[in-house]
């Protein structure tokens, strides 16, 4: 069955500092999304990337947040400068079709836990 | 916009026991409704979806639900559970874009 990746699996920071999470999507997929949730409360959708562009993005992906597909096989999730607030478990997930299709449904990662201290 | 409640946050079952996992839903639009499972530790899993047609949508390991127009309702159930089946259960809503809309979750305890 194929999976999506994601590294790391925990990672503590420093508020302030720089923090990217990978993502390796299921191959022949073409649609990308982040999601978050902060412990406690409800998944969160951040942004969907189509075509190496963003699609759509939530007010919570502010100019702190970015996206990349930096080769045919990662999608990154970068967070310049890190808040306490940012501390959530945050998930990528891949599907062939946009989610809207219908047909074709997201497929998530295990998520990597983001602890900033 | 788009918004899913799920009206309990914990459900404590007994083994073999049936169980129901209330989700309501609202929209302007029409919309694709799915729920999905996440074991500890693990990543989100479909369980089942609706897109159109029957209303009463058959997933994995024996879950279902029911989508009623009327009543804004897409509820979870399983006539018989499994100590297997302890995760969190996430109720979600597509209505309009890519962007898929999330519920609270419900944690499901199930007890020998």
């Amino acid at each position: 069955e194929p999976e999506v990746t994601q590294t790391p699996s925990h990672q503590v920071t420093q508020m302030g500092q720089e923090v990217i999470l990978r993502c390796v999507p299921i191959s022949n997929h073409l649609y990308f999304y982040w999601y978050r949730q902060i412990l406690g409360q409800k998944v969160e959708f951040l942004v969907s990337f189509y075509n190496n562009e963003i699609s759509e993005k939530s007010e919570i992906f502010d100019d702190q947040f970015s996206v990349e597909r930096p080769d045919g096989s990662n999608f990154t999730l970068k967070i310049r400068s890190t808040k306490l607030e940012d501390s959530a478990m945050y998930f990528c997930a891949s599907s062939q079709q946009g989610a809207r299709s219908g047909a074709n449904v997201l497929t998530f990662g295990a998520g990597s836990r983001l602890t900033v201290l | 916009a788009q918004s899913v409640t799920q009206l309990d946050s914990q459900v404590p079952v007994f083994e073999e026991a049936p169980v129901e996992l209330r989700c309501n839903y609202s929209s302007s639009v029409s919309v694709y409704l799915f729920w999905y499972v996440q074991y500890p530790n693990q990543g989100l899993q479909l369980l089942l979806k609706y897109l159109s047609g029957s209303t009463l949508v058959k997933g994995i390991n024996g879950f279902e639900a029911e989508f009623n127009k009327s009543q804004t309702s897409f509820h979870l159930r399983k006539p018989s559970v499994h100590i297997s089946d302890t995760a969190e259960y996430f109720c979600a809503v597509i209505a309009a874009g890519n962007k898929l809309t999330f519920g609270g979750g419900t944690r499901v305890l199930v007890k020998p």
